[in-house]
């Protein structure tokens, strides 16, 4: 069964502090996996994309790091900030359809406390 | 920032009411997809299209319809509202081509509430 799981499921940090968040994931045959920052009440926007042969893209402050033989992925958070807080989210793709079908994490809420 | 619309944002209603939440997009997007997301939950599929007069079931199975009578365009309608159905909904699109290929951008979302 196709499936990610995060952890920790929450995590409050201080602000200018660092952070990790965790996927892992049993999705195959494996496309791609991104990670996802999804705002209380808005839409996920996306982060990072990382295929098979990518194991790390930086986007700013983000770094995902992507290690397609344990099936693990970590998305690191450089000096948080306070905008910072909000749920994010591991997207895995498989690449046995053509509709490109995404499994969704249940996301890490993060908050940045002053 | 994706160009890609839901309205209303905020919707509650009574049971038994018929509605319909709009998603519009301005990419060109052949593929649009509706998902149910619940609080602290994972998002589910519940409606896809590959292209106009196209639309498919997703994985979660749901009371709504969908419709693609145009490309931009990919509403979704409950002719008879319940409690259960309180829940986030957004539309997604991603497109075939170029360095986006198959990348799902995202709608605002619409957070119904039936009472």
């Amino acid at each position: 069964k196709n499936q990610v799981e995060q952890s920790p499921q929450s995590l409050i940090i201080l602000e200018g502090k660092n952070c990790t968040l965790q996927c892992n994931y049993t999705v195959s045959p494996f496309s791609n996996l991104r990670w996802y920052k999804q705002d209380t009440g808005r839409g996920p926007v996306s982060l990072t994309i990382m295929t098979f042969s990518e194991n790390t893209k930086s986007n700013g402050r983000y770094t995902a790091t992507l290690d397609a033989d344990t099936k693990q992925s970590s998305l690191h958070i450089t000096a948080s900030q306070l905008s910072d807080s909000a749920s994010y989210i591991c997207v895995v793709s498989d690449r046995g359809s053509t509709l490109g079908r995404l499994y969704f994490g249940r996301g890490t809420q993060l908050t940045v406390w002053p | 920032e994706a160009d890609i619309y839901q309205t209303p944002r905020y919707l509650v209603i009574g049971t038994g009411k018929k509605i319909t939440l709009e998603c519009s997009q301005t990419m060109g997007h052949d593929k649009m997809y509706w998902y149910q997301q619940d609080p602290g939950m994972e998002l589910h599929l519940i409606h896809y299209s590959y292209g106009v007069n196209s639309t498919e079931k997703g994985d979660l199975s749901s009371e709504s319809t969908v419709s693609r009578i145009r490309t931009e365009h990919f509403p979704l309608t409950l002719e008879s509202a319940r409690p259960s159905h309180t829940s986030q909904y957004l539309c997604a699109s991603s497109g075939t081509t170029g360095a986006t290929y198959n990348e799902q951008f995202f709608g605002p979302g619409t957070r119904l509430t039936v009472l």
